[in-house]
């Protein structure tokens, strides 16, 4: 079967840099997106890689390894509004998106 | 720009009725998604539409059905409702370089 795995959670200080893991396995591969999404609200699309290697906007890198069907999103400088659920979700070979649970991410001052 | 709208944001719906959820794009994508989420679990798939005219079953479709008569509408139906499709729905189009999604607000559906 086809299997998203994200830690369920992490917690942070304020002003840190976190990295939180995705690990994939699907049938079939045509990219990989990150997305965050606030309490209450709609996920909105941070990032997408589909070649190996980092990724980097602004605060916000993710890093795509296919032999190893792994990614990480990395947040640098975090803020108090970084506190979010972010969402790994990788396209398949029919290129159908299959979610991970999401990992909810805590900061503190 | 309205993006996606959802319609309604919330809804408390006694078992058996019917309850048809609204979700209209400006912003022209031709692929629309029904999407639910529920605690602990990845968002999963519904219902899909490639184009006007045509859907598909997604992940989870039981109980539910979909139309695509145009672009921009693609209302999600629940013709008998039961308590486990309390969730919440969110209506998604797919589009510019990557074909990232772009999520309507959600709409909270408690089925009691």
């Amino acid at each position: 079967g086809q299997n998203i795995d994200q830690p369920t959670e992490m917690t942070a200080t304020e002003g840190a840099i976190v990295q939180i893991n995705c690990t994939y396995q699907t049938s079939g591969f045509n990219g990989l997106f990150w997305y965050q999404q606030h309490a209450g609200e709609a996920p909105t699309f941070l990032s997408y890689n589909v070649l190996d290697g980092l990724e980097e906007k602004g605060r916000f890198s993710s890093f795509l390894s296919r032999s190893k069907g792994y990614s990480y999103l990395l947040l640098k400088e975090l803020q108090m509004k970084d506190s979010a659920s972010y969402l790994c979700a990788v396209k398949d070979s029919n290129y159908q998106l299959i979610w991970g649970a999401g990992t909810k991410l805590i900061i503190k001052p | 720009t309205a993006g996606i709208t959802q319609a309604p944001t919330s809804q408390i719906l006694a078992a058996g009725r019917s309850m048809t959820l609204r979700c209209t794009q400006d912003m022209r994508h031709n692929a629309m998604y029904w999407y639910r989420q529920d605690l602990g679990l990845g968002l999963r798939l519904i219902h899909y539409s490639n184009t006007a005219g045509t859907t598909g079953k997604g992940e989870v479709p039981d109980g539910y059905s979909v139309s695509r008569a145009n672009t921009d509408d693609f209302p999600l139906t629940l013709a008998s409702a039961v308590p486990s499709q309390t969730s919440v729905y969110f209506c998604a189009s797919s589009g510019g370089v990557t074909g990232e999604l772009f999520f309507g607000e959600g709409s909270r559906l408690t089925v009691l």
